[in-house]
């Protein structure tokens, strides 16, 4: 499959369980980005990776923990979760590991329900 | 950092009108303006940007306009047809350096038929 893809698109579940967020990008991209899409925020960033190196994490709970094994492969931990980080979780890449201005290129998402 | 205020949040217009969005930026270091468009249960993509060294950019029946000196952008759209509804997003970014993008909060936009 090319661009980038997300599994699972839907997740429902409880405050006490464990989850996690998986996206994987075909493009050759050395940039990784998570945001959290709200009606409140609608492109909330939340991470950045740049080379497998986190570069940016702006001011996100520490419920939420990524991990960027390859410069492909970007996935989201959730634990203990309230019921308002229900929403549209969206992963990104983009070509160039500096984040010089260039296309993010984003996969469809994960909807995400906390009961 | 750079702050994006877009305007307005939500515009309906008439099948065969235009329709503008507007953007303004803070940090004068922002050089590459994008915006993206996301339909409804689908992921943003890319429809057009600018980069500082231009005023304007044309694709088709979308615009992109950029004024550097009052630091703000439009995004036009001409002869609006009902696939053209969805929200928009714009986005603001130094060309170089370890700066991600900044998007604005989004303009939801209705044509009706």
């Amino acid at each position: 499959e090319t661009g980038v893809t997300q599994t699972p698109r839907h997740l429902v579940m409880g405050m006490t369980n464990k989850k996690s967020l998986k996206c994987e990008q075909h493009l050759g991209h050395n940039a990784m980005y998570w945001y959290k899409q709200s009606a409140k925020k609608p492109l909330e960033l939340m991470f950045v990776y740049s080379l497998e190196e986190r570069v940016e994490n702006n001011s996100v709970p520490s419920r939420f923990s990524p991990e960027c094994p390859n410069s492909s492969h970007l996935f989201l931990h959730l634990h203990t979760l309230q019921p308002e980080d229900s929403a549209l979780y969206l992963c990104a890449s983009s070509q160039d590991p500096g984040l010089a201005a260039n296309e993010q290129f984003f996969g469809p998402g994960t909807r995400l329900t906390v009961l | 950092g750079e702050n994006v205020e877009q305007h307005p949040s939500t515009l309906s217009v008439q099948e065969g009108d235009s329709a503008v969005i507007k953007c303004t930026y803070s940090d004068s270091a922002s050089n590459y303006f994008p915006w993206y468009k996301q339909e409804l249960g689908k992921r943003p993509q890319l429809i057009i940007d600018i980069r500082s060294n231009v005023g304007e950019k044309k694709d088709q029946r979308i615009a992109v306009t950029l004024n550097k000196t009052a630091k703000h952008f439009s995004l036009h759209i001409t002869e609006t047809q009902p696939e053209d509804s969805a929200v928009y997003f714009c986005a603001a970014s130094p060309n170089s350096g370890n700066t991600p993008l900044v998007f604005g909060k989004g303009t939801r936009l209705s044509v009706i038929a």
